[in-house]
C-alpha cells in the first residue's frame, strides 16, 4: 500500500527547544491528521487540516497543510518532557481514490531530554 | 462518556485458533477501521467499513475476517490463516465514509504461540 516520507525517523532534543517534522507523498490529499502515540496505547489526534495552505495551532502545536496539498509539517515549539512519544502524520486522498482510508507515514520518534 | 473501547488490552491465544477482538463505538460514527501495528513500524490497514452492512480489504487482508452488522460494532477475526498473528491491532472510526477525522481506540495486543 501507499506510504507517506515522513522525516526525521527520530528526535532527542532537550527541554525547551523547539522541533520540526514533516511528511511528504506524490499523492494529493484533501485531508492531513497528526497523531500522536505513547507506547501501547492508541493514536491521539492532535490537529486536522483540510484546506491548502492551510496553518492550525493547537496550544504548543502548529500544523500546515502544504500548497501544493502534497505536504505537511508539525512543530512543537517548547517542548515538555510529555512531549515524548511518536508522531504519526496521516492523509486522506482525493479524487477517485477518496474512501476515507487513512495513508501513514512511518512515524517520528520523540525524546526530550530534561 | 463518548469513543471506542477495544477488548481485551491483551490476548494470547495458541497457534492454529481462531480469535476474535471487539470493537465498540458510541458516537454514531458510519465507518469504522481495522489497523495493524508491528513493532517501530506505521499503521497497516486490514480491513474498513463505510456504512452498516458493507466492508472492505484494506492493504493487508489476507488472513482476517470482519463483520459490520450494527453500526456501533466491527469485530475483526484473526484466523489460523494469518501467518504472523501477533501485533498490536487498532480500531478506529469516523463521522463519515469519505472524508474526515479518524479516532482511535486505546488497542489489543494479542500474542500467538
Amino acid at each position: 500500500g501507499q506510504q507517506l516520507n515522513q522525516s526525521p525517523q527520530s528526535m532527542f532534543i532537550q527541554e525547551g527547544e523547539d522541533v520540526s517534522m514533516n511528511c511528504t507523498s506524490s499523492s494529493i490529499f484533501n485531508t492531513w491528521l497528526w497523531y500522536k502515540q505513547d507506547p501501547g496505547e492508541g493514536p491521539v489526534l492532535l490537529i486536522a487540516l483540510y484546506k491548502a495552505g492551510e496553518l492550525t495551532s493547537n496550544g504548543r502545536l502548529t500544523a500546515q497543510f502544504g500548497i501544493t496539498r502534497k505536504d505537511s509539517f508539525l512543530n512543537i515549539s517548547a517542548s515538555i518532557p510529555s512531549d515524548v512519544g511518536i508522531y504519526f502524520c496521516a492523509g486522506q486522498l482525493r479524487g477517485s481514490s477518496n474512501t476515507g482510508k487513512l495513508i501513514f507515514g512511518q512515524g517520528t520518534t520523540l525524546q526530550v531530554k530534561p | 462518556d463518548g469513543g471506542i473501547t477495544q477488548s481485551p488490552k491483551y490476548l494470547f491465544r495458541k497457534e492454529g485458533q481462531n480469535v476474535t477482538l471487539s470493537c465498540e463505538q458510541n458516537l454514531n460514527h458510519d465507518a469504522m477501521y481495522w489497523y495493524r501495528q508491528d513493532p517501530g513500524q506505521g499503521l497497516r490497514l486490514i480491513y474498513y467499513s463505510q456504512i452498516v452492512n458493507d466492508f472492505q480489504k484494506g492493504d493487508i487482508a489476507e488472513g482476517y475476517s470482519v463483520s459490520r452488522e450494527k453500526k456501533e460494532s466491527f469485530p475483526l477475526t484473526v484466523t489460523s490463516a494469518q501467518k504472523n498473528p501477533t501485533a498490536f491491532y487498532l480500531c478506529a472510526s469516523q463521522f463519515d465514509g469519505l472524508v474526515g477525522e479518524q479516532y482511535f481506540g486505546p488497542g489489543t495486543r494479542l500474542t500467538v504461540t
